[in-house]
């Protein structure tokens, strides 16, 4: 099976302007998390998403949002991009029926860099 | 709330030697451990997880973790070093509650010296 991917790899926009990342999981997965990493702040869980339902939110400001579609593959979107959402962000995929403790398969990762 | 505590940023051995990399976790119920790896310039690969049952788990490429209720702790370890587990390592904890919400660890990196 092919991995999770994420598109694009690299991204650099500037401070105001917003951004989509886009995840594809590994075909069958319904579960989709997504997770800031950052030097100074370390891996922090911003959403998940199964069968196209936010199931868990981080800690994170209502500028960062996603969206799951019928076809698992999920979006992410940051409004008004701030110096600070300067990150790589990775997207995991789960199972099927996205049970505790199933594990998670990581994609690559997005680099954004914010100017 | 959960937590992880990942003991020293940083940990060098000599190939051939004993890895240990030591996590404490915090959680009010019973909880959902693992260990991951990043090497640079890509995502998480999973090590090892323990969810139920034996408490010794093993993984890939040679690493096994402890689950210990009463230090609660799981500290990975290797019984020797290889080149090629320069990495950083997350412990992450998971109290299965409502989904794939997973708390990380800081990290720690790993180098092997020749």
């Amino acid at each position: 099976k092919a991995g999770v991917t994420q598109t694009p790899r690299y991204l650099i926009k500037t401070r105001g302007q917003q951004v989509t990342l886009s995840c594809s999981p590994i075909s069958g997965h319904r579960s989709v998390s997504w997770y800031q990493q950052t030097p100074g702040q370390g891996l922090q869980f911003l959403f998940e998403y199964f069968s196209e339902t936010q199931r868990n939110k981080g800690n994170f400001p209502g500028r960062f949002s996603g969206r799951q579609f019928s076809n698992s593959r999920s979006e992410m979107n940051v409004s008004t991009l701030e110096l600070g959402d300067s990150a790589l962000y990775l997207c995991a995929s789960s199972s099927v029926t996205g049970q505790r403790g199933e594990t998670q398969y990581f994609g690559p990762g997005t680099r954004l860099l914010v100017l | 709330a959960q937590s992880v505590t990942q003991l020293g940023s940083h940990v060098s051995v000599s190939e051939g030697a004993l890895v240990l990399l030591r996590c404490n976790y915090s959680s009010s119920v019973p909880p959902y451990l693992f260990w991951y790896v990043q090497y640079p310039n890509q995502g998480l690969q999973l090590l090892l997880k323990y969810t139920t049952g034996a408490t010794l788990v093993k993984g890939i490429n040679g690493f096994e973790a402890e689950f210990k209720k009463s230090e609660t702790s799981f500290h990975l370890t290797k019984p020797s070093a290889h080149m090629s587990d320069a990495a950083e390592y997350f412990c992450a904890v998971s109290d299965g509650t409502g989904g794939f919400k997973t708390i990380f660890g800081a990290g720690t990196r790993l180098f092997v010296k020749a």
